[in-house]
């Protein structure tokens, strides 16, 4: 029954590699997003997707890239993996913000480049 | 820069003690705004909310202050229980999709 699902929880790969990280919600709601938290636990938001139309691109490179196949679901690919992009990714949803109880959040990818 | 921020990094509170984390944000603009609190290997879990047309909004054993003269938001957190112990956000919005989060304090509860 779990709300936010992301897989997999820990990912170690190389730099260079491709990689992916799948996200579901069993919500109904209507926007997801990627957030990315760093080492100092600062958390950025890097897409949002509202029916399956991308919303929010806050200047993320071009290596990642959000596919939303349906408003259930968001996944993020990586291209090319850099050292730079270890950190963890968090997957949220909400049925719009301004309708109040912000966003739920899945528990998280770890993802470490070596 | 980003657009709130939180005064301290780091809090320890004595159990049964009453905690105030506080949050200081930069955009007049922002009309809603979010507690969170992130145990370890989890993700941020919704707190209490408040709307920029309130001061005050109490939930159980938390409560979230608003002072938009200073743009300053505040959680206090009553009988603080090593189950507090977290890393706590505030967020805030002026849109329906973007949330802005501050970079955390990590409360910790003595025994």
């Amino acid at each position: 029954d779990t709300a936010v699902s992301q897989t997999p929880k820990y990912l170690v790969t190389q730099m260079g590699n491709d990689k992916s990280i799948k996200c579901e919600q069993n919500l109904g709601h209507d926007t997801m997003y990627w957030y990315k938290q760093d080492s100092k636990k600062f958390l950025k938001i890097m897409f949002s997707y509202n029916n399956k139309e991308l919303i929010i691109n806050e200047t993320v490179p071009n290596r990642f890239s959000p596919k939303s196949p349906d408003k259930a679901h968001l996944n993020l690919h990586i291209n090319s993996l850099e050292l730079g992009d270890s950190a963890v990714y968090f997957c949220a949803s909400s049925q719009g913000l301004q309708g109040g109880g912000g966003y739920t959040f899945g528990s998280g990818t770890r993802l470490t480049v070596v | 820069g980003e657009s709130v921020g939180l005064h301290l990094p780091t809090l320890s509170v004595q159990e049964g003690d009453n905690s105030i984390i506080n949050c200081a944000y930069s955009n007049s603009a922002s009309d809603y705004f979010i507690w969170y609190k992130q145990e370890s290997g989890k993700g941020p879990q919704f707190i209490i909310d408040i709307r920029s047309n309130m001061d005050k909004r109490q939930g159980q054993r938390v409560t979230v202050l608003l002072n938009k003269t200073v743009k300053h938001l505040s959680l206090q957190i009553a009988a603080t229980q090593p189950g507090d112990s977290a890393v706590y956000f505030c967020a805030e919005t002026s849109n329906d999709y973007k949330l802005s989060f501050g970079a955390g304090t990590t409360v910790t509860v003595r025994a």
